[in-house]
């Protein structure tokens, strides 16, 4: 069955510096999200993406994130200056273009120290 | 927002026993989903019932629900040990799905 995918399952990085998240979506999906989950609390929408473009993005999605999808395959999601609040599990999310079914990756764990 | 709001937060029951979960929204939608986490994994996708639909099942999943009320439920029967998870619902218009906080589910064996 296929899976999204994400690498690296667990990245560690130091306040201030650059992080890139990748995610392998559905490969005939179209529509592409990020999410993130702070340890203990919800679920939160950051972005949405779609014919190589946002399509909606949530007030956290601020000038510190964007969003590629550099190739047929990959949908990344980068944070240019990392801060400690930053510490989250994000998650990738994929799905067609007929079905609202989302399905998600298994999750990045970044902390930032 | 389209955030949905999951009721009870905790839910302990026994094995065998079924399991009701609500979920309260204020905005119109196209449709409403349930989602399943386990812990320190991704959601994984339940049941979809559109706005024109008040009742689907799936297997041991049934859904209902409200629009004039903004309201679902989601009733899981003959609850098993493996049913053991976080439970949320996404209320959903556009391209944006916002989660709420969900009810935690525990079966007892």
């Amino acid at each position: 069955e296929p899976e999204v995918t994400q690498t690296p399952s667990h990245q560690v990085t130091q306040m201030g510096q650059e992080v890139i998240l990748r995610c392998v979506p559905i490969s005939n999906h179209l529509y592409f999200y990020w999410y993130r989950q702070i340890l203990g609390q919800k679920v939160e929408f950051l972005v949405s993406f779609y014919n190589n473009e946002i399509s909606e993005k949530s007030e956290i999605f601020d000038d510190q994130f964007s969003v590629e999808r550099p190739d047929g395959s990959n949908f990344t999601l980068k944070i240019r200056s990392t801060k400690l609040e930053d510490s989250a599990m994000y998650f990738c999310a994929s799905r067609g273009l007929s079905s609202y079914e989302q399905y998600f990756g298994p999750g990045t764990r970044l902390t930032v120290t | 927002s389209q955030q949905g709001e999951e009721d009870p937060q905790a839910l302990s029951i026994q094995e065998g026993e079924n399991a009701t979960m609500n979920c309260s929204y204020k905005t119109s939608i196209n449709n409403l989903q349930w989602y399943r986490q386990n812990s320190g994994r991704g959601l994984v996708h339940l049941i979809l019932i559109r706005s024109n639909e008040r009742e689907k099942h799936s297997g041991r999943l049934r859904v209902t629900l409200d629009t004039s009320k903004k309201s679902s439920s989601l009733l899981i029967t003959a609850s098993r040990a493996a049913d053991t998870a976080s439970y949320f619902c996404a209320p959903n218009t556009g391209n944006q799905f916002y989660f709420g906080t969900g009810t935690s589910l525990t079966v007892i064996p």
